[in-house]
């Protein structure tokens, strides 16, 4: 199994709706990454949250680290916000260090 | 500012030949690291760094040697190219605080596409 699991894999929305990106880990963590990635490849860090709520513009991210669980939200959904969102977990390490875990994130289909 | 800089972005190589991708960002990040993303599954960590001199081991290491002189530059170099290499990799970066570098925004580079023949 997975140590990050992203849900669903595939989300096709039309614009204005409300989206919601799951994800949930089975490791101890400190803190988790929302990334997103654009259709032409490029990477960008949305948040690091390692407990609440973040909130930048249209985009928010829960965390519930007791629960294992974290979901980014989008409101009112563009088509600009076609991309594969990634979910990336700072996780504990036996030997006390710390690493990143990746899940294999959810492609956004946003149809206008 | 430039942020992270990747290159080549497109390379094809021939089993057993050797190259070096290269890194390197302007702004004065303590970590950098090196991934690769393959068809259906996530972002895997190769190698990454926590300051000049200072390399470590990710997730899938073997078939790749890193090196850290600078705090600019992080070459990620493939001795003996092999089909299973074949990917796209990507290197980020960002600042220590206190926790350590993982806890700051990762800023990547925009890829390098790696096909072997």
């Amino acid at each position: 199994k997975n140590e990050v699991e992203q849900s669903p894999q595939n989300l096709t929305a039309q614009e204005g709706e409300f989206i919601t990106i799951n994800c949930s880990y089975s490791v101890g963590i400190s803190a988790l990454h929302w990334l997103q990635q654009h259709p032409g490849g490029g990477i960008v860090s949305l948040f690091m949250l390692s407990s609440g709520k973040k909130k930048h513009g249209r985009l928010i991210a829960t965390i519930n680290i007791q629960e294992k669980h974290s979901s980014l939200h989008i409101t009112a959904s563009h088509p600009r916000d076609s991309a594969v969102y990634i979910c990336a977990v700072i996780a504990e390490t036996q030997g006390g260090s710390e690493k990143l875990v990746f899940g294999k994130g959810t492609k956004l289909t946003v149809n206008p | 500012n430039a942020g992270v800089t990747q290159t080549p972005k497109f390379q094809v190589l021939k089993t057993g030949q050797s190259m070096t991708l290269q890194c390197a960002q302007d702004m004065n990040h303590e970590y950098m690291s090196w991934y690769r993303q393959d068809p259906g599954m996530g972002l895997r960590l190769i190698h990454y760094s926590v300051g000049a001199g200072i390399t470590d081991q990710g997730e899938v290491p073997n078939g790749y040697n890193v090196s850290r002189s600078t705090t600019e530059d992080f070459p990620l170099r493939l001795l003996s190219a092999a089909p299973s290499q074949t990917s796209v990799y990507f290197c980020a970066s960002s600042y220590s605080i206190e926790g350590g570098g993982w806890r700051s925004p990762l800023h990547f580079g925009n890829g390098t596409r790696l096909t072997v023949t």
